[in-house]
């Protein structure tokens, strides 16, 4: 069965600190990976989405980036963090024809002080 | 393009009790459609979804939605409420690639004992 996995739980980074995020996938090939952050009371922005290996695409402008660099990795990063990077971020996935469904990691609460 | 609104930011119901929250849809294309449901501090779990076919679908936990495209609903409801159906409730609408999917900004569904 397919997995997905996403760390830290939590994170506590001061302003101007560099971002790394982790998500990977198992049980899949070839998967469409996606980075979402929920901001409070609000719903789900899509931030970025990937369909390959080193295929990414932005769907908001913003301080944070992503990678592919494998097949069932997905990283979100930034240089410098600011306040308003503070959010849960959720990293997902769906089979590669776009799936009839979306599988979500547990989030990582980020919090920028 | 597309959009979600969810009628109501916090729904509260007695255990027991009819359980129905509200999703309108606006779709250019023949629609997918999700409910989600998310506890706190956790990712996103499907709870049911609409692709083609019957308009009725069922989901887990005794939820069940109905399309209605000349009304672009897409309403959840469960016939009796459990203390455990306590979370946080999101729409979601995508063109097929449901990992891209444009989300409401949820309901908080409260059950009162």
């Amino acid at each position: 069965s397919q997995t997905i996995h996403q760390w830290p739980a939590t994170l506590v980074q001061p302003v101007g600190s560099p971002l790394s995020l982790e998500c990977t996938v198992e049980g899949t090939s070839n998967p469409n990976l996606y980075w979402y952050r929920q901001a409070a009371g609000r719903g789900l922005q899509l931030l970025f989405y990937s369909i390959g290996i080193g295929q990414i695409s932005s769907e908001v402008p913003q301080n944070l980036s992503a990678s592919r660099p494998q097949d069932r990795q997905f990283i979100l990063s930034s240089k410098k963090l600011l306040l308003s990077d503070s959010g849960f971020y959720l990293c997902a996935w769906s089979n590669l024809a776009g799936g009839t469904e979306a599988f979500f990691g547990q989030g990582t609460r980020l919090t920028v002080v | 393009a597309q959009s979600v609104t969810q009628l109501g930011s916090h729904v509260s119901v007695s255990e027991g009790a009819l359980v129905l929250l509200r999703c309108n849809y606006s779709s250019s294309v023949p629609p997918y459609l999700f409910w989600y449901v998310q506890y706190p501090n956790q990712g996103l779990q499907l709870l049911l979804k609409y692709t083609t076919g019957a308009t009725l679908v069922k989901g887990i936990n005794g939820f069940e939605a109905e399309f209605k495209k000349s009304e672009t609903s897409f309403h959840l409801t469960k016939p009796s409420a459990h203390m455990s159906d306590a979370a946080e409730y999101f729409c979601a609408v995508s063109d097929h690639n449901a990992g891209k999917s444009t989300f409401g900004d949820g309901t908080t569904l409260t059950v009162k004992p």
